[in-house]
C-alpha cells in the first residue's frame, strides 16, 4: 500500500495559463475525490469519481476546471485560464467500496498563481 | 461553502494535558469523522462516529456526537509535541453521497 501520491507537489504559474495535476489513487480504491483547500481553511469538495464515470461536481468546478479519469484509475484535474483565486492546495483522495466513508488523502498539489 | 464550524479555531497546550476541539454542523448527517493535517501537507484520517452512536474511543481520542445539537467534540488526551497539527470535522450529509464537508479546522499547538 503505497499510500495517494499526487504530482507536482507545487505549481507556480503565470495568470492565464493552463496548468493539469496527476492523482494515482491508492491500488484497488475505485472512487477517487478532488478537494481544494485555501489557506487557513478546511478542504472544499470539487468532484467525485466511481471508476472512470463522474458522479458528482461542485458548484466550485467552474467551466475553466475539468477532470478525468480515462481508465478508472488515476485522475487528472486541469484548469484553463487560471486566475490569482485558484491559487489553493489541491487534494486528491480514495477509497474503497467497502469502507467508502473512509477517504485517503494525498499530500496535495500546491497551486501559486501569479 | 463549509458545513461546520470548529471551536476553537486556534489551541495553545503543554505537553501532558489534555486537548478538546469541538465542532458544529448544519444538516442531518450520515457520519461524522475527525481528520489531522499537518503543516502542508494530506489529511489523515482519525476516526468515525455514525449519527446513531454517541461516543467512540480510539487510543488517546475521544469523540462524542450529539445530534440534537448538531455538535461534535474530539478529545485528546495526554498530548505530545507530535499531536501539534491543524484538526478538522467533515461530515457526509444525509443523500450526499461521499462527498465530506469539513469544518474550518482547529489549529493546535503542544509545547514540549
Amino acid at each position: 500500500d503505497t499510500g495517494v501520491s499526487q504530482n507536482p507537489r507545487h505549481k507556480i504559474t503565470k495568470r492565464g495559463q493552463n496548468v493539469t495535476f496527476r492523482c494515482d489513487p491508492i491500488s484497488e480504491h475505485n472512487r477517487l475525490y478532488w478537494y481544494r483547500q485555501t489557506l487557513g481553511q478546511g478542504p472544499e469538495f470539487l468532484t467525485y469519481f466511481q471508476n472512470e464515470a463522474q458522479l458528482e461536481k461542485s458548484r466550485l468546478l467552474s467551466d475553466r476546471f475539468s477532470a478525468e479519469r480515462p481508465k478508472g484509475s488515476f485522475s487528472t484535474l486541469e484548469i484553463q485560464r487560471t486566475e490569482q483565486g485558484d491559487s489553493a492546495m489541491y487534494l486528491c483522495a480514495s477509497s474503497i467500496p467497502s469502507r467508502a466513508e473512509t477517504q485517503y488523502f494525498g499530500p496535495g498539489t500546491r497551486l501559486l498563481v501569479l | 461553502s463549509q458545513q461546520g464550524e470548529e471551536d476553537p479555531q486556534a489551541l495553545s497546550i503543554q505537553e501532558g494535558e489534555n486537548a478538546t476541539m469541538n465542532c458544529s454542523y448544519k444538516t442531518s448527517i450520515n457520519n461524522l469523522q475527525w481528520y489531522r493535517q499537518n503543516s502542508g501537507r494530506g489529511l489523515v484520517h482519525l476516526i468515525l462516529i455514525r449519527s446513531n452512536e454517541r461516543e467512540k474511543h480510539s487510543g488517546r481520542l475521544r469523540v462524542t456526537l450529539d445530534t440534537s445539537k448538531k455538535s461534535s467534540s474530539l478529545l485528546i488526551t495526554a498530548s505530545r509535541a507530535a499531536d501539534t497539527a491543524s484538526y478538522f470535522c467533515a461530515t457526509v450529509p444525509n443523500n450526499a453521497g461521499n462527498m465530506l464537508t469539513f469544518g474550518g479546522g482547529t489549529r493546535l499547538m503542544v509545547k514540549p
